[in-house]
Order: structure tokens, then C-alpha cells, then sequence
């Protein structure tokens, strides 16, 4: 199994719809973090936790809200979709270092 | 500006030749920084990390940091087709006057190795 865990792989939504992006880790770290990447940009950071009780927002948080419901558990959501939040999504987990390691995507278009 | 940044275009090389992938950044305190290699469509994976002055090799692969001009290089000697990936640079992301433990990337640089 994977370390770090992302569900859906891909999802077609429409615009306004709520939907939820989960990711869950089995290596045991306390970092969490959500990023979505779209060409030319990069990686940005949208939600960041480093405990269960401890959640902060990234770069880009407008539009998305997040849930820490275990260690290893980190669930984004977008409230209500619009196109421009069409992109890939990376969960990714850190030691202290911080060196990371992402789940495999989610690749997400909204219409 | 952000805070690391990779403003070449494309980069296209032969095989067997060195590739020198070049990053920027804005924060002179910035202690650490960190190479991703990403397939099309895969996942980032951590290929280097570089937190002092100087050079860092691990096989074919060699990050340079220099703190006073404020960029940090890769270097992929004997280049193989197997390393066409887009190349991100990383480095600490600040928020709220701490860094700690969260990066920022850069746009990335296209690598692709020609036979």
C-alpha cells in the first residue's frame, strides 16, 4: 500500500457542488498538507496542519476549507466548485526536516 | 515575487551531457532547500536537499547553494533519457514570521534528455 493515500484519482464535478478530497498517510507523520498545481505555477499550498489541533492556511485557502480528523487523516473541501479550482491536488506529509512525501493526486476538473 | 522562483524555459539536452537547472530566492535568511523530480503525471519525489553554503553530490546528481547571491543550482551529470521530468525547486515558506517546516515551490523547469 502507499504511504500516502489520495481519494478520489480523478473526479469531474459541476460548478457549485460541494466535494471533498481525502488523503490518509501511513507514515506515522504529524505534518499534513494540501497543495494543487496547475501548469506554469508550480505547487501551491492551500491548507497546512502539523497536529491534530493545529490547522493554517497556505498561500491560496480562498474556496477551500480543511479537516484534520486523525494523525492520519487530512480531508480538503471545496464548499462550492467553479472552474478556476480545476487542477491537480497534492496531499503530502513531512517529518520535522521537512521532507515530503505526496500521495499520488487527485486530478480534478470542475464544469 | 515568490519566494523561489525558475524562470528558464525548457531545458533540452543530449544524452551524456550535464544539466544545470537554476533556482532563485527572495529570503536571505532562507536556510534550506530541496530538488523534486516529477514524471508527467506522477507525484513529486525528493531527489536533493541542500542546507549549507557549498556544493552537495549524490551520484550523478549535485545541488549548489550560494547563500550571498541567493540561488540554488542542480547539476545532472551524464544525463539520461530516463531524467526527462519537470525539475521543482523548494525552499521555506514563510507565514505568520515562521518557516518552519513548510515549503514554497518554484514553477519548475521541463527537463527533457534527448538520445
Amino acid at each position: 500500500d502507499a504511504d500516502v493515500t489520495q481519494t478520489p484519482r480523478n473526479r469531474i464535478t459541476k460548478t457549485g457542488k460541494r466535494i471533498m478530497l481525502e488523503c490518509s498517510q501511513t507514515k506515522g507523520h504529524d505534518r499534513m498538507y494540501w497543495y494543487r498545481q496547475d501548469p506554469g505555477l508550480g505547487l501551491r499550498l492551500i491548507y497546512y496542519s502539523f497536529d491534530v489541533k493545529d490547522i493554517n492556511k497556505g498561500e491560496i485557502s480562498d474556496g477551500y476549507s480543511v479537516s484534520r480528523q486523525a494523525q492520519a487523516k487530512f480531508s480538503l473541501s471545496l464548499e462550492s466548485a467553479i472552474p478556476n479550482q480545476t487542477a491537480l491536488y497534492f496531499c503530502a506529509t513531512s517529518d520535522p526536516s521537512p521532507s515530503y512525501t505526496f500521495g499520488s493526486g487527485t486530478r480534478l476538473t470542475v464544469v | 515575487q515568490k519566494e523561489v522562483e525558475q524562470n528558464s524555459g525548457p531545458l533540452s539536452v543530449p544524452e551524456g551531457a550535464i544539466a544545470s537547472l537554476n533556482c532563485t530566492y527572495s529570503d536571505r535568511v532562507s536556510q534550506s532547500f530541496f530538488w523534486y523530480r516529477q514524471y508527467s503525471g506522477k507525484s513529486p519525489e525528493l531527489i536533493m536537499s541542500i542546507y549549507s553554503n557549498g556544493d552537495k553530490e549524490d551520484g550523478r546528481f549535485t545541488a549548489q547553494l550560494n547563500k550571498a547571491s541567493q540561488y540554488v543550482s542542480l547539476l545532472i551529470r551524464d544525463s539520461q533519457p530516463s531524467d526527462s521530468a519537470t525539475y521543482l525547486c523548494a525552499g521555506p515558506y514563510k507565514s505568520g514570521g515562521t518557516s518552519y517546516g513548510k515549503l514554497t515551490f518554484g514553477q519548475g523547469t521541463i527537463l527533457t534528455v534527448h538520445p
